[in-house]
């Protein structure tokens, strides 16, 4: 079946460019969550979703990022004025939250976004 | 969500076990560990986790010391395929995104 998709999966911005990254969940899949990924290191969180509603963006790095998913589906990622060192992947996933006690997340295969 | 400490590195033959360890002496008693790896240039694949008791799954297995200060995970056939970074992650209950530190990254060789 269809996995958590991720539009483009390489991006190259000037710097100062805005761009948008563009998350697919799994048809049905209530939460949604963005990770950055710098060379090298593990994923961190940036914010999550649960249908339409944010509900954690503690892990925004500043306010030039920026993320929406309006009709609870799909999501999109902004980032503003873009830096050199917002040069990362970004990896999108989903999960069908229940029991809290088991929370497999699913990941897409990410955007490499690089700044020059 | 519970520190975790694990070795950089680690190698290991093709069809051998791999055996990879996990610190978490700060695990508080409402928190799981989760493993996810994540294979060159895609995204973290959920593996297993467990709270207290040893799991097994078809992809690995999950021994936790029964203080729950760490844990290792064990692949019991290793294969090429299972080249990855693997995470080890400290979850808690009330909340779902997931903290990764940096991982062991496992070479299976030929």
């Amino acid at each position: 079946g269809a996995g958590v998709s991720q539009s483009p999966r390489y991006k190259v911005a000037k710097r100062g460019q805005d761009v948008a990254l563009r998350c697919d969940p799994i048809s049905g899949h209530v939460s949604l969550f963005w990770y950055q990924q710098a060379l090298g290191q593990g994923p961190e969180f940036l914010t999550y979703f649960q249908n339409e509603a944010q509900l954690d963006k503690s892990g925004l790095p500043s306010d030039r990022f920026f993320a929406e998913r309006p009709e609870g589906s799909v999501s999109t990622l902004k980032i503003q004025r873009t830096q050199q060192e917002d040069s990362a992947v970004y990896l999108c996933a989903s999960t069908q939250p229940g029991d809290r006690s088991y929370n497999e997340q699913f990941f897409g295969p990410g955007t490499r976004l690089t700044v020059l | 969500d519970a520190k975790t400490t694990q070795p950089t590195s680690m190698d290991c033959a093709e069809g051998r076990a791999a055996n990879l360890p996990c610190n978490h002496s700060t695990i508080s008693g409402n928190e799981y560990v989760y493993w996810y790896r994540q294979i060159h240039s895609q995204g973290p694949q959920y593996i297993i986790h467990g709270l207290k008791n040893n799991e097994t799954n078809e992809m690995a297995s999950l021994i936790i010391t029964e203080d729950r200060k760490s844990s290792t995970l064990i692949l019991p056939h290793a294969t090429l395929r299972d080249t990855a970074v693997y995470y080890c992650i400290g979850k808690s209950y009330n909340t779902d995104k997931l903290i990764f530190g940096t991982g062991t990254r496992l070479q299976v060789f030929p």
